[in-house]
């Protein structure tokens, strides 16, 4: 059964790049034909996707944060990770990292890591 | 604002039966399928159903969903206390822009 793992610092500055990266084990994150997302949750509101990336490197981002994000696949180390650039408070939130599968040709989500806080604070 | 309309909120009884709803568009849940997720609190949320009615293995067939035009529901049947939770439905958005993925703004189940 595949586990994610979310790392990463809990504490980013104004202004400066969140990065996170997302540990997949229990299973290849080259198998299948998954893909590999991100998604976060403000505190105390509801879930916003951010993008997603194939293990071959190809992403897919939200338009509302394409200009910030960078998703980026490392099969040898089975991790994928984000960046998110020039983040303010409205950044603040749990990040999870989260595996997508198919259904007659639809992807959806359909395993998610634990998750992580993170807040954007001087 | 989010693109799917759920009530902020439900509830029922143990043993009742209850469904929350969830309202798009013709670029939305018209033309794609409906997903739902239940969110424990303080715990990330878990996959309820796929392809508008169909269950992941481990899911309790007490968890059915449903989707008519440009509507969805998911219905939960002899209702239990471990089934108070936050549960989204989710899909994807192929309007201007998109497409891309969406969830609903969420509805908090009391078990009263």
């Amino acid at each position: 059964q595949v586990q994610l793992q979310e790392s990463g610092p809990g504490l980013v500055k104004p202004s400066q790049t969140l990065s996170l990266t997302c540990t997949v084990s229990g299973g290849s994150i080259n198998s299948g034909v998954y893909y590999w997302s991100w998604i976060r949750q403000h505190p105390g509101r509801g879930l916003e996707w951010i993008g997603y990336i194939y293990n071959n490197g190809g992403t897919y981002y939200n338009p509302s944060l394409r200009s910030q994000i960078t998703m980026s696949v490392d099969t040898s180390k089975n991790q994928f990770s984000l960046e998110l650039s020039s983040v303010t408070s409205a950044d603040t939130a749990v990040y999870y990292c989260a595996r997508g599968d198919y259904y007659d040709g639809s992807a959806y989500i359909d395993t998610w890591g634990q998750g992580t806080l993170v807040t954007v604070s001087s | 604002q989010s693109v799917l309309t759920q009530p902020p909120s439900a509830s029922g009884t143990p043993g009742q039966r209850v469904t929350i709803s969830c309202s798009g568009s013709s670029s939305d849940i018209g033309s794609n399928y409906v997903y739902w997720y239940q969110q424990l609190p303080g715990t990330a949320p878990k996959l309820l159903v796929y392809g508008n009615d169909q269950r992941p293995s481990g899911v309790p067939d007490r968890f059915s969903g449903s989707k008519s035009g440009t509507s969805a529901s998911l219905a939960i049947s002899g209702l239990r206390s471990e089934d108070e939770a936050e549960y989204y439905c989710a899909g994807w958005d192929d309007s201007l822009g998109g497409p891309y993925w969406v969830f609903g703004g969420g509805t908090k189940l009391t078990v009263l």
